[in-house]
């Protein structure tokens, strides 16, 4: 059973820093795990998929990492703007995918 | 594209009423899933499918019936409502296989149980 935690559960920072989001699930057989982020009271929206055969995946100031044999998933955001302030979701999987609780995330202006 | 379509967006029950949600995608995916969502639980598999005729339970699909006659449509059905299926409800779809670009999530149905 695919077990997914994502550490900090919350976190605050000034604008302008850069910030690392952990992820760690236990069902290394995947091959995606996709980066979602959500809006309070709003749906999902995907940031980055990453393949094992790509270990990385980079979208502007997003860059995702996979390291399959740790069961390890990290998603740094470079250059923090308030815009980025929401709730990071990691899900990894295939035919079905399984969320953590997310990690709240707070851009201070 | 429509993407992933969700009706009703908000509906509001009495205990022991069923009804049920529909999704819709016009994509040709074969995955498609369906997830709750509750303050501090996080997103919860209910069901899932890889395929029409193929459905599969997922974390917590007690009270929950699926069927997945089309590739495109994925209704789940609540048989009795009872309040703590009171939730927000998202269905996803994707790709299989190699050509599995991620999941594409609907905009959600607010359900209320009284």
């Amino acid at each position: 059973k695919q077990e997914v935690t994502q550490i900090p559960a919350a976190l605050s920072v000034p604008e302008g820093e850069n910030l690392v989001l952990n992820c760690s699930f236990t069902d290394s057989a995947i091959y995606n795990l996709q980066w979602f982020r959500q809006d309070p009271g709003k749906g999902l929206t995907s940031l980055l998929l990453i393949q094992s055969s790509q270990r990385e995946q980079t979208s502007g100031r997003l860059n995702a990492s996979l390291d399959k044999s740790s069961g390890r998933s990290t998603l740094y955001i470079a250059a923090s703007q308030p815009g980025d302030s929401a709730t990071y979701l990691c899900a990894p999987g295939d035919d079905k995918i399984i969320f953590g609780k997310g990690t709240r995330l707070h851009i201070l202006p | 594209n429509a993407g992933v379509t969700q009706t009703p967006k908000f509906q509001v029950l009495k205990t022991g009423q069923s009804m049920t949600l529909q999704c819709a995608q016009d994509m040709n995916h074969e995955y498609m899933s369906w997830y709750r969502q509750d303050p501090g639980m996080g997103l919860r598999l209910i069901h899932y499918s890889v395929g029409a005729g193929i459905t599969d339970q997922g974390e917590v699909p007690n009270g929950y019936n699926v069927s997945r006659s089309t590739t495109e449509d994925f209704p789940l059905r609540l048989l009795s409502a009872a309040p703590s299926q009171t939730s927000v409800y998202f269905c996803a779809s994707s790709y299989s296989g190699t050509f599995n670009y991620g999941y594409t999530f609907g905009s959600g149905t607010r359900l209320t149980v009284v």
